[in-house]
């Protein structure tokens, strides 16, 4: 079992849909990363939580440390949100660089 | 102000050959990590140093991979005598201060093929 696990692994949605993906983790972190890596390969990092609920535009990111669980959620998605979500947990007491990484899941959003 | 730089973006080397992989920190950035995405399989974090310093190498492979930031100059990520199971994406991100709440931003990646 990963210690990093994401669901969906895919997800297709309709433009204007609510969409939620789910990050669960196994270990102790000081810090969950959500990143977004486009069809090109490129990363962006989007949030960085180690507490409650980060908002930026029309992404939405939520930690619960007692349940060892995050969510990312798109509002109003659109097809240029098309990519791979990827959840990455920093592991407490580790280094910060030392993350570990979900598998990513896979968003496609159709007009 | 420039992102992180990585460069070659696409590197292709023969079984046995060098690969040198580059990149360069945001400008006030004195933190760098390397990941590296093998084909269809997740980033997996190879090492993080500071200037002149490795901070934590616990992912690097034991063999042939070398890893160095110095005082001036880009980071460079070293793999001896390349074998196919080398061919992967090779990421580095860079962060300015040690510190829980450090954003990391990722370069675009190098694309190493090894025939």
């Amino acid at each position: 079992k990963n210690e990093v696990e994401q669901s969906p692994q895919n997800l297709t949605a309709q433009e204007g849909e609510f969409i939620t993906i789910n990050c669960s983790y196994s270990v102790g972190i000081s810090a969950l990363h959500w990143l977004q890596q486009h069809p090109g390969g490129g990363i962006v990092s989007l949030f960085m939580l180690s507490s409650g609920k980060k908002k930026h535009g029309r992404l939405i990111a939520t930690i619960n440390i007692q349940e060892k669980h995050s969510s990312l959620h798109i509002t109003a998605s659109h097809p240029r949100d098309s990519a791979v979500y990827i959840c990455a947990a920093r592991n407490y007491g580790g280094s910060q660089g030392n993350l570990i990484f979900g598998k990513g899941t896979k968003l496609s959003v159709k007009p | 102000n420039a992102g992180v730089m990585q460069n070659p973006r696409h590197l292709v080397r023969r079984r046995g050959q060098e690969a040198r992989l580059r990149c360069s920190p945001m400008k006030g950035h004195s933190h760098v990590y390397w990941y590296r995405q093998l084909p269809e399989e997740g980033l997996k974090f190879m090492v993080y140093l500071q200037k002149e310093n490795i901070i934590d190498e616990s992912g690097m492979p034991k063999e042939r991979f070398s890893a160095e930031f110095p005082k001036e100059g880009p980071s460079i990520l070293r793999i001896q005598q390349v074998v196919r199971g080398d061919s992967a994406a090779y990421f580095c991100a860079s962060s300015p201060v040690r510190a829980v709440s450090d954003t990391q931003y990722f370069g675009p990646g190098t694309r190493l093929t090894v025939l």
